[in-house]
């Protein structure tokens, strides 16, 4: 099976832009979350998408924002772009077990810079 | 609300030596525990990972114990090689579909 991918692999942006990065789930996976990752912050959780719903959203101000549609694949947004958005935002997606979460597979990453 | 600390942040061992790294969760209803090695400008990869009904588990040179009482758990990797040089993340998650990670730990195996 191919694995998680995500576009585009780099960005670099101005602030006050904002970005809209996409996600691939691995076949036949429903959830997909988002993840975004910093040097000092380490991997930070920002949103869970199941069947086209959010399940669940990490501490981050309005301005990320992400969907997900019928086929799983999933987006997300920042509207009004800030320099501490600049990151590697991480996407991976699951097959969820009962109640269980089931094993994260991650994407290779979009790196965001914003100037 | 749900925190994940790991300790240490940065561990030196030489080569042949074991490793451990240790977490502490705060959320008493996590029960799945991950691990992610993610070597430089590569994502993260599971490694092993144990669900709260097991105390401890292995996979060949790598093994994760829980203490649930406690809220700890370790990653332990025995005969170290260069290759396991990488930043280790441990992760706890609950049946709300929401997975909280430690801050990370840059092991450097020396040879």
């Amino acid at each position: 099976k191919a694995g998680v991918t995500q576009t585009p692999r780099y960005l670099i942006k101005t602030r006050g832009q904002q970005v809209t990065l996409s996600c691939s789930p691995i076949s036949g996976h429903r959830s997909v979350s988002w993840y975004q990752q910093t040097p000092g912050q380490g991997l930070q959780f920002l949103f869970e998408y199941f069947s086209e719903t959010q399940r669940n959203k990490g501490n981050f101000p309005g301005r990320f924002s992400g969907r997900q549609f019928s086929n799983s694949r999933s987006e997300m947004n920042v509207s009004t772009l800030e320099l501490g958005d600049s990151a590697l935002y991480l996407c991976a997606s699951s097959l969820p077990a009962g109640v269980h979460t089931d094993t994260q597979y991650f994407g290779p990453g979009t790196r965001l810079t914003v100037l | 609300g749900e925190n994940v600390e790991q300790h240490p942040s940065t561990l030196s061992v030489q080569e042949g030596d074991s490793a451990v790294i240790k977490c502490t969760y705060s959320d008493s209803a996590s029960n799945y525990f991950p691990w992610y090695k993610q070597e430089l400008g590569k994502r993260p990869q599971l490694i092993i990972d144990i669900r709260s009904n097991v105390g401890e588990k292995k996979d060949q040179r790598i093994a994760v114990t829980l203490n649930k009482t406690a809220k700890h758990f370790s990653l332990h990797i025995t005969e170290t090689q260069p290759e396991d040089s990488a930043v280790y993340f441990c992760a706890a998650s609950t049946g709300g579909f929401k997975t909280i990670f430690g801050a990370g730990t840059r092991l450097f195996v020396k040879a």
